[in-house]
């Protein structure tokens, strides 16, 4: 069974960071291309990053490039997104994200962490 | 503004067959294949359909098609358990992003 399981997230101030992480269970994690999206409170869902199986890719939304970076350590199945300089319009639900589902490879989904940045 | 255009909602009543639609562009559906989650009361979006595959565990009333530039999910007999946010998705070679549409509220009536 696929599992993806986030941790690292809570409430920091304006300014501050956070790192969270990812371990990917039940299938080969360097086979599989990871992302990060988030969901702010009531509204729809928004793609903050790509990394490919290798690491040789990465992307960034507009809104957070510069700021956050994405990195994998396939010999430990996990995906980490350290967030810098964050802003309160970075609050939401981060999750954890295998595939894109344009490869005909179905999106596993991990349960979320929250990440709230207020003073 | 989402670069996928959903209809903010759509309602039925059980045993209406409904179908939601995501329009997007050359740059994005009309070149890759799309994804469809649906995601109840706020929790954890659910895959039901990629590209021409029913994901795992999702019911055969649910199907996707696409035809140019806009995809379309549609159930064939609304069940009251299939009353979620629904949210079309695709990559965007020219944005180099993955966007997603900004949902479809399904109400069953």
């Amino acid at each position: 069974e696929v599992q993806l399981v986030e941790s690292g997230g809570g409430l920091v101030q304006p300014g501050g960071s956070l790192r969270l992480s990812c371990v990917g269970t039940g299938f080969t994690f360097s086979s599989h291309e990871m992302n990060w999206v988030r969901q702010a409170p009531g509204k729809g869902l928004e793609w903050v990053a790509y990394i490919s199986s290798r690491a040789e890719t990465i992307y960034y939304a507009d809104s957070v490039k510069g700021r956050f970076t994405i990195s994998r350590d396939n010999a430990k199945n996990s995906l980490t997104l350290q967030m810098n300089s964050l802003r309160a319009e970075d609050t939401a639900v981060y999750y954890c994200v295998r595939d894109r589902g344009i490869a005909a490879r179905p999106v596993y989904w991990g349960q979320g962490t929250l990440v709230k940045v207020s003073s | 503004q989402s670069a996928l255009t959903q209809e903010a909602s759509v309602s039925g009543t059980v045993g209406q067959r409904v179908t939601l639609s995501c329009t997007g562009h050359g740059n994005n559906i009309g070149t890759y294949a799309v994804v469809w989650f649906q995601q109840i009361s706020h929790g954890v979006p659910k895959t039901v359909i990629f590209g021409n595959s029913l994901a795992s565990g999702i019911p055969d009333r649910f199907s996707g098609s696409k035809s140019g530039t806009t995809a379309s999910l549609t159930i064939s007999a609304l069940q009251p358990e299939d009353e979620a946010d629904y949210y079309c998705s695709t990559w965007d070679y020219s944005l180099s992003a993955w966007v997603f549409g900004g949902g479809t509220k399904v109400t069953v009536l």
